[in-house]
């Protein structure tokens, strides 16, 4: 079955720097990448995904990068604020309600 | 539209006792699935149903069953409570099609002592 690793486990930066969040897959079948993003104590909440046929997405301060030869993607978030503190999950499917989810990175943005 | 509801919240159970969490959603979508999220491990999930009348296991299943009767519910069975199974537990719901998102639930924290 699929595997999904994910790196750092912790990330800390600046406030104003970028953040880079790595993760590989094992199951080339695996065609749907999304990123959850779960602050404290609530429910995680989708914020990019990507599908296989597609290289790059962006949503304003958020970019995701897909490399379907090397099995890995990853999450970049430019211009950190203190809101963008929480723990990022990656997760990869080859359907939709079958996901796999990476282990986690707590990120923390210091101002 | 209320979304994804779970209950309860909380739940403290002894070991061997059984319980049913509750999942509903009000979005007419056609999959839902249960997930487990424990520190440093991320989300892993349970059973799946892809619609009333068919479920199937994730990655997780055992010492749990789970039905599917109706398309806004998916309880999730605890047949006989162990501390292995403490965990906050998520059910989420998704369209069939190819709009992959899924809904998540607040979270039922479950405590087995």
């Amino acid at each position: 079955g699929e595997n999904v690793e994910q790196h750092p486990s912790t990330l800390s930066v600046q406030e104003g720097d970028s953040a880079v969040i790595k993760c590989t897959y094992s199951d080339s079948a695996s065609n749907y990448f999304p990123w959850y993003k779960q602050e404290l104590g609530k429910r995680p909440q989708l914020i990019i995904d990507i599908r296989s046929n597609v290289g790059e997405k962006k949503d304003q301060r958020i970019a995701v990068t897909l490399n379907k030869t090397a099995k890995h993607f990853s999450l970049h978030i430019t211009e950190t604020q203190p809101e963008d503190s929480a723990v990022y999950f990656c997760a990869a499917a080859e359907y939709g309600n079958k996901l796999v989810f990476g282990a986690g990175t707590i990120l923390r943005v210091k101002s | 539209n209320a979304g994804v509801t779970q209950t309860p919240k909380f739940q403290v159970l002894k070991t061997g006792q059984s319980m049913t969490l509750q999942c509903a959603q009000d979005m007419n979508h056609e999959y839902m699935s249960w997930y487990r999220q424990d520190p440093g491990m991320g989300l892993r999930l349970i059973h799946y149903s892809v619609g009333a009348g068919i479920t199937d296991q994730g990655e997780v299943p055992n010492g749990y069953n789970v039905s599917r009767s109706t398309t806004e519910d998916f309880p999730l069975r605890l047949l006989s409570a162990a501390p292995s199974q403490t965990s906050v537990y998520f059910c989420a719901s998704s369209p069939a099609g190819t709009d992959y998102e899924q809904y998540f639930g607040p979270g039922t924290r479950l405590t087995v002592t």
